[in-house]
């Protein structure tokens, strides 16, 4: 059972450039989150989704966008990546939308624009 | 306003000695869930504990305790005996409700290292 799994692990962009983090889960969750990690300023959530062919925008979405197609597949997209975006990103999924629910994160995406 | 707070950036003790994360939060919401995950060097989070906003009863298990305070918004996670296996980010989360579903906000973590 795999979970949720990100690829790739690390990656080094050149500002302007584009780029799509992977990322998948088999536990049929509907609900599906992209978040940030910057050094000390815990988590913040980029975009979500509820299920298949519905996205919404979380707390930092400028200059990301995601998709939706299927409920096992959550892709991020970096269109022109910039220093700012340099930071470890977390694909997560939960079973529903509750508040009790747990969260799944998987390994994380270290990626260095330079 | 929805906060999570986490004081403590680092902490260092040596093996089994006994450790308190202190986590502070803010909530408009009458009824929530806290949450403790874990990030060790590997990357992912990894679900600890979720408490709902009724029930102050510490919990306990194993070496891991949680002391959660209403009166003071708190819900503080104690290590006793500490082993180097708990090195690790520490980060304590609130369910709030945000566009229909809840969302985890996180706090900044705090980063535990125990040394032999």
């Amino acid at each position: 059972n795999a979970g949720v799994t990100q690829t790739p692990k690390f990656r080094i962009l050149k500002i302007g450039q584009s780029m799509t983090l992977q990322c998948t889960q088999d536990m049929n969750h509907n609900y599906m989150y992209w978040y940030r990690q910057d050094p000390g300023m815990g988590l913040k959530l980029i975009y979500y989704s509820v299920g298949a062919g519905i996205t919404d925008k979380g707390e930092v979405p400028n200059g990301y966008n995601v998709s939706r197609s299927t409920t096992e597949d959550f892709p991020l997209r970096l269109e022109l990546a910039a220093p700012s975006q340099t930071s470890v990103y977390f694909c997560a999924s939960t079973q529903t939308g509750a508040m009790n629910t747990e969260a799944f994160f998987g390994q994380g995406t270290r990626l260095t624009v330079v | 306003a929805q906060k999570v707070t986490q004081a403590q950036t680092e902490i260092s003790v040596v093996e089994k000695e006994d450790v308190t994360l202190d986590c502070v939060y803010e909530t408009r919401d009458t009824t929530y869930y806290l949450f403790w995950y874990k990030q060790p060097p590997s990357g992912e989070l990894v679900f600890l504990i979720r408490r709902n906003s009724f029930d102050e009863q510490n919990e306990i298990s194993g070496r891991y305790s949680w002391n959660f305070q209403k009166s003071t918004s708190s819900f503080n996670f104690t290590i006793t005996a500490s082993q180097v296996v708990d090195s690790a980010v520490y980060f304590c989360a609130l369910s709030a409700l945000m566009d229909s579903s809840y969302k985890l906000i996180f706090g900044s973590g705090t980063r535990l290292l125990v040394r032999p």
